[in-house]
């Protein structure tokens, strides 16, 4: 069974554009998460979705959105880029169910966003 | 709130020695253990879990026994490889709270010479 995928792997950016990443789960998973690494912050959570519906927040800042896909297929965005956002963004998938059911999340290899 | 706190590193072992990365934790109710590596330019992978106490995780060598009585679950291998080089990150995850949710320890980092 394939494992997540992320693209693209690596991305440079200037201040103030906007990106957009994206993930895809491993098959039958319907739980995406996605997380921020950083030298300074470490691994920091941004936001989940399941079924389309987003059922947690991290705390950013408004910049950072997502959405999923009826096919589970995920992506986040950000607007108006920062150097700070400069960062490793992991993207990871469960078999998490309805009903607030929670499973081991796997991780894909990572988007490396580069804000110069 | 919830929170993981990791031994610092790096870690530097000649190839062969015992390993243990000790990992402790702070959370309400009982919260499912992880340990994950990360190697380098990569993203993470699942080493290891346990969800309830006295649990043990093990997976290529590696084990962790999660600890309810001193809230710990430490990483330990008996015999070290280069191979095994990385970043080692601890999390814990409450399950039943309706939402996937990591939370991670700051990392330790291993070095392993031949």
């Amino acid at each position: 069974k394939a494992g997540v995928t992320q693209t693209p792997r690596y991305l440079i950016k200037t201040r103030g554009q906007q990106v957009t990443l994206s993930c895809s789960p491993i098959s039958g998973h319907r739980s995406v998460s996605w997380y921020q690494q950083t030298p300074g912050q470490g691994l920091q959570f941004l936001f989940e979705y399941f079924s389309e519906t987003q059922r947690n927040k991290g705390n950013f800042p408004g910049r950072f959105s997502g959405r999923q896909f009826s096919n589970s297929r995920s992506e986040m965005n950000v607007s108006t880029l920062e150097l700070g956002d400069s960062a490793l963004y992991l993207c990871a998938s469960s078999l998490a169910s309805a009903g607030g059911g929670t499973d081991t999340q796997y991780f894909g290899p990572g988007t490396r966003l580069t804000v110069l | 709130g919830n929170s993981v706190t990791q031994m610092e590193g790096p870690v530097t072992l000649s190839e062969e020695a015992f390993l243990t990365i000790n990992c402790t934790y702070t959370a309400t109710g009982y919260p499912s253990l992880f340990w994950y590596v990360q190697y380098p330019g990569e993203g993470l992978q699942l080493l290891l879990k346990a969800t309830k106490a006295d649990d043990k995780g093990s997976n290529k060598g590696f084990e962790a026994t999660y600890r309810k009585e001193t809230t710990s679950f430490h990483l330990e291998k008996g015999s070290v490889q280069v191979s095994d080089s990385a970043v080692y990150f601890c999390a814990l995850e409450r399950p039943h709270t309706g939402f996937q949710k990591l939370v991670f320890g700051t990392g330790t980092r291993l070095l392993v010479s031949p």
